[in-house]
């Protein structure tokens, strides 16, 4: 089956440092892959979208990498803050809007 | 831009009883909703994919005379948890499309609690 797997343990970091959130895929091919940002109790938080001809994508302290031989994408905050703390999903889609969740990693950013 | 809402935010009924679960956007029209169901420390199914003016299309598994969807307008959808049962407790969130964009947005979530 389809699988988008991320890496269930927890990230703990000090501030000031890159966080780098790996998310693997199986038996998949996505077109496209998506972060979000999710707080407890919340909805996820649209964070980038990076496509499967694009090898990376940044916007302000966030950069995303997509690696189709690897069939691996990686999320890096640069100079993180413990306000970066948050469960980090990623999502793929082969074809339309139809996605496919990971089950996030969460990361801790401590001061 | 690209705000959705839904409501409740909390809801808690007894079993048999029926919830309805509002998904609006805001700013934008969605002809595309759709709606994840999420357990706690997991990721989110899909349940469904809602198209205004349409059936929605239910992903395999989900019963959808149980999971009532209904898309009546361009910034509406609702999910009605028919008959609920304490197992149908969990966090429900929903999502809409803006435009020809693959990136969704999401509301808040639902958590439902069935005792």
């Amino acid at each position: 089956s389809q699988k988008i797997e991320q890496n269930s343990e927890a990230l703990n970091i000090q501030e000031g440092k890159t966080a780098t959130l790996t998310c693997n895929y199986t038996n998949y091919s996505p077109a496209y892959l998506q972060w979000y940002r999710q707080d407890p109790g919340r909805g996820p938080v649209f964070l980038l979208l990076i496509r499967e001809n694009e090898k990376e994508k940044r916007k302000e302290r966030l950069k995303v990498t997509f690696d189709t031989t690897l069939k691996q994408s990686l999320f890096h905050i640069t100079a993180s803050q413990p306000a970066d703390s948050a469960t980090y999903l990623c999502a793929g889609s082969e074809y339309g809007n139809k996605l496919v969740f990971g089950a996030g990693t969460i990361l801790r950013v401590k001061s | 831009g690209a705000v959705v809402s839904q409501h409740p935010s909390r809801v808690i009924c007894k079993s048999g009883t029926s919830v309805k679960i509002e998904c609006r956007s805001l700013d934008f029209q969605a002809t595309t909703m759709f709606w994840y169901r999420q357990f706690p420390k997991k990721s989110l199914m899909l349940m469904a994919t809602s198209n205004e003016g349409s059936k929605a299309t239910y992903e395999q598994g989900v019963e959808k005379d149980k999971f009532l969807i209904n898309h009546a307008s361009l910034t509406l959808s609702t999910l009605t948890v028919t008959s609920a049962h304490p197992e149908d407790s969990s966090f429900y969130i929903c999502s809409a499309a803006l435009g020809l964009s693959y990136e969704q947005y999401f509301g808040p979530g639902t958590r439902l609690t069935v005792t």
